[in-house]
């Protein structure tokens, strides 16, 4: 069976600091990937998804960028942390039309 | 990105009540996914619909595919108190998802 992992769970970053949040799927290959961050429990926004290795679209023009250096690896990474960049970010990956969430990171900027 | 029109915002419900929500777009979708959200974790996906008309069960939830592929309901009987939590819907055409607004509900014991 597939399962998503994230880390870390948590975090809590000074503003202007680096951010790297890793995800990986295991169980399948070739997924395609994705990356979501919510505000407030509601409202997904997407920011970027993948549909292979080095091949990522954005979303939403942001100080985040994003990153698939293996098949089952999707990685969210920011230069410059912002404090509205504090949120809840998923990963998740899809296979034919559904799709499936990780646990999520929970990050504070302060 | 596209959003689709969910409602109810929220809704406080008595246990044992049943639950019905829907979920409107402008677009055709060609599936209709239901998720459920704990607070803390990531969305679990409850039910995929992927013909109009269709309608589908998963225990106590059934949701059906609309008609027109422009919308999806979902209904709970007999609520129980770990049915709380955020009930997102989403439309797919294939590679692209997009969300709901989500539903909270509360199972008042």
């Amino acid at each position: 069976s597939q399962t998503i992992h994230q880390w870390p769970a948590t975090l809590v970053q000074p503003v202007g600091s680096p951010l790297s949040l890793e995800c990986t799927v295991e169980g399948t290959s070739n997924p395609n990937l994705y990356w979501y961050r919510q505000a407030a429990g509601r409202g997904l926004q997407l920011l970027f998804y993948s549909v292979g290795i080095g091949q990522i679209s954005s979303e939403v023009p942001q100080n985040l960028s994003a990153s698939r250096p293996q098949d089952r690896q999707f990685i969210l990474s920011s230069k410059k942390l912002l404090l509205s960049d504090s949120g809840f970010y998923l990963c998740a990956w899809g296979m034919e039309v559904k799709q499936y969430f990780g646990p999520g990171t929970r990050l504070t900027v302060t | 990105g596209q959003q689709l029109n969910q409602s109810p915002q929220s809704m406080f419900i008595q246990e044992g009540e049943d639950v019905s929500m829907n979920c409107t777009s402008s677009s055709i979708f060609n599936t209709w996914l239901w998720y459920k959200q704990d607070p803390g974790e990531g969305p679990v996906l409850l039910i995929a619909l992927y013909k109009a008309g269709e309608l589908t069960s998963n225990g106590r939830l059934t949701a059906q595919f609309g008609i027109t592929r422009k919308d999806s309901f979902l209904n709970i009987s007999a609520s129980i108190p770990s049915d709380v939590g955020i009930y997102f819907c989403a439309g797919s055409t294939g590679n692209q998802f997009y969300f709901g607004t989500g539903t909270s509900l509360t199972v008042i014991p």
